[in-house]
């Protein structure tokens, strides 16, 4: 079955405990990408990814990194948690070309820096 | 960060009626618009790509127009259905630069369909 996944689905951590949510994909897309949803601000991007060892910063990188080593993975790590990044988080693949490409997304991660 | 808009920010229809909601984004450099359907507890949905000026695409009593001149797409639903109560989200792809793969939501439009 094709899909995108995420782990863990939920999450609850403490301030400054780096922390990793995983994403993989097995639909052998070269686009890949993270984002953040908050209350009455839509989905944010974080991070995208145009193919291995490609990546970009997308409006609110700030506080995360990204790493693509193989096609199916994107881990999204946070350094340094802190409170405000407390969010939903959703990864999306896609094959390039998102002129004619749709986004599928994976289940979501909730996470809550204390 | 690109403005996109969309509006109204919430909506409450009865069962039958026909409804649309419209995305605004920058008229220029447009490269490509993405809507997505996200139900609450499950994940977004993508419904159409857009990317010609006068396209317009459906999928069953949903469809969609574009208008990449004035900057804005129109979402409709025809005879509502209470399954249709949703999150629809637009998406907006700038052309060109170092923008490419960039993809800008609006905040969405909440739909709500009473039995």
């Amino acid at each position: 079955e094709a899909q995108v996944t995420q782990n863990p689905r939920y999450l609850i951590t403490v301030t400054g405990k780096k922390l990793t949510v995983t994403c993989s994909q097995n639909m052998n897309h070269e686009y890949m990408s993270w984002y953040r949803q908050d209350p009455g601000l839509g989905l944010r991007q974080i991070y995208y990814s145009m193919n291995v060892e490609v990546t970009d910063k997308g409006d609110v990188p700030e506080g995360y990194k990204v790493s693509r080593k193989e096609k199916r993975n994107f881990p999204l790590i946070l350094e340094s948690p802190s409170p405000n990044q407390t969010s939903l988080y959703f990864c999306a693949s896609s094959l390039i070309g998102l002129a004619k490409n749709i986004q599928y997304f994976g289940a979501g991660t909730r996470l809550s820096v204390l | 960060i690109l403005n996109v808009e969309q509006s109204p920010q919430s909506l409450h229809v009865q069962e039958g009626d026909s409804t649309n909601f419209t995305c605004s984004f920058p008229s220029s450099n447009f490269y490509a618009l993405h809507w997505y359907r996200w139900e609450t507890a499950k994940s977004p949905e993508a419904l159409f790509v857009m990317t010609l000026n006068g396209d317009e695409k459906k999928k069953g009593r949903i469809s969609a127009t574009l208008n990449t001149k004035e900057g804005y797409s129109y979402l409709y639903i025809k005879g509502s259905q209470p399954e249709d109560s949703a999150t629809y989200l637009c998406a907006f792809m700038r052309a060109g630069g170092t923008s490419y793969g960039k993809l800008t939501f609006g905040q969405g439009t909440i739909l709500t369909v009473h039995p």
